[in-house]
């Protein structure tokens, strides 16, 4: 069964530093997104992203967060200058189109920020 | 904005008890509405889903009744089994001009004891 996969599975970086979190999505879906979750909070949503650029943002996607699709399969989350508040569970999903449509989680990166 | 309540947890229960996990909603529209499941070391998966009112969604032996009246979406299983144990997660999808933003409840920790 097609799986989303993530990049790496733990990363450990200094505050001020730019990491880059990679996600394959499912191979046949057009829409990709990025959550994070802070240990012990809810699960928030960061941003979605469909036909090369982004279709919504919430409040914490500011400056300091990109998205890309460097190809065709790769989806990326880059954090210019890594805060300690960053330090959280990211997971990537990916869905056939938007609407109702059930998206599919990755099993996270979990990034810590020293 | 969409919001999501969950019942507080921790819960613990017995093998072959019977589980509920209440979930409320505050939604604009139309939402489609989602359980998923998180098992120790792993990502976020699809435990269910129902799309509009009235409709029951159901797997391995879960169950959740999509109740407009009530904006509620509750989980259900008749015996859960240790195997159950988990993070369990209440989410919603608005309709509309969203594109694909999830809002998900706080989640509720899931022990099952043999």
């Amino acid at each position: 069964e097609p799986e989303v996969t993530q990049t790496p599975s733990h990363q450990v970086t200094q505050m001020g530093q730019e990491v880059i979190l990679r996600c394959v999505p499912i191979s046949n879906h057009l829409y990709f997104y990025w959550y994070r979750q802070i240990l012990g909070q809810k699960v928030e949503f960061l941003v979605s992203f469909y036909n090369n650029e982004i279709s919504e943002k919430s409040e914490i996607f500011d400056d300091q967060f990109s998205v890309e699709r460097p190809d065709g399969s790769n989806f990326t989350l880059k954090i210019r200058s890594t805060k300690l508040e960053d330090s959280a569970m990211y997971f990537c999903a990916s869905s056939v189109s938007s609407g109702k449509e059930t998206q599919y989680f990755g099993p996270g990166t979990r990034l810590l920020v020293l | 904005g969409d919001s999501v309540t969950q019942m507080e947890g921790p819960v613990t229960l017995s093998e072959e008890a019977f589980l509920t996990i209440n979930c409320t909603y505050t939604a604009t529209g139309y939402p489609s509405l989602f359980w998923y499941v998180q098992y120790p070391g792993e990502g976020l998966q699809l435990l269910l889903k129902a799309t509009k009112a009235d409709d029951k969604g159901s797997n391995k032996g879960f169950e959740a009744t999509y109740r407009k009246e009530t904006t509620s979406f509750h989980l259900e299983k008749g015996s859960v089994q240790v195997s159950d144990s988990a993070v369990y997660f209440c989410a919603l999808l608005s309709g509309g001009t969203s594109y694909g933003k999830l809002t998900f409840g706080q989640g509720t920790i899931l022990t099952v004891h043999p």
